[in-house]
């Protein structure tokens, strides 16, 4: 089966700008986390959603961050205005039970966002 | 307030040696512990996992101890090759907001000399 696939791997924007991450979770699989990793930091929750309906969102910095689920398939998570504290690597996860096997979840290769 | 610690940003180790990776944590309701490996440029990857109530579990190469009474756990690579040189990252589950979620360490990159 296809892995969870994230897109741009990379993307450099200017501090104002905005700039969409897009995150294709292994199909099938209902539940969908957004991480952060920042430099050398540890690896952060952002959100999960279920489906289409955010199930915990409070890990997401501020409302300039705005995460979408359209239909219970793929999720964008969009940053406007960028600043230049939110660069980091951004993680997506799926999962088809909540953690039912305690495998965790299968990761995507990330969006290395980078705010100058 | 970081909950789950890991306080060595870098290890190195000769192949054929046995690594030991470090992790503590804060929070006793914490239920699960998992050991996350990963490659640059690539997400991380479960390796091994430990339930709160067990003291070990044993996959391979890879063990995994867990001290409740000290909140601290440890991942035990023997023999170490050149190839597990990665970032681990530990990571542990707690239900909150009505759902299960993962708090992950800082990560500790090991480095295996051939």
């Amino acid at each position: 089966e296809a892995g969870v696939t994230q897109f741009p791997s990379h993307s450099v924007i200017e501090k104002g700008q905005t700039v969409t991450l897009r995150c294709d979770p292994i199909s099938g699989h209902d539940n969908l986390y957004w991480y952060r990793r920042v430099m050398g930091k540890e690896i952060k929750f952002l959100l999960h959603f279920v489906k289409e309906s955010k199930q915990d969102e409070s890990g997401m910095p501020n409302n300039r961050f705005l995460a979408e689920r359209t239909g219970g398939t793929y999720s964008t998570l969009k940053v406007q205005p960028a600043e230049l504290e939110d660069s980091g690597v951004y993680f997506c996860a799926s999962s088809q039970w909540v953690l039912l096997f305690n495998y965790g979840y299968t990761f995507g290769s990330g969006t290395r966002l980078t705010v100058v | 307030d970081q909950q789950v610690k890991q306080n060595s940003p870098s290890l190195s180790v000769q192949e054929g040696r046995i690594s030991i990776l470090n992790c503590d944590y804060t929070n006793s309701m914490f239920d699960y512990f998992l050991w996350y490996k990963k490659y640059p440029a690539e997400g991380p990857t479960f390796l091994i996992s430990i339930s709160s109530i067990k003291d070990k579990n044993e996959d391979g190469r890879f063990t995994v101890f867990l001290n409740k009474s000290a909140k601290h756990l440890s991942l035990h690579i023997v023999p170490s090759q050149p190839g597990d040189s990665a970032v681990y990252f530990c990571a542990a589950r707690i239900w909150a907001s009505g759902t299960y979620k993962y708090i992950f360490g800082t990560g500790t990159r090991l480095k295996v000399l051939a």
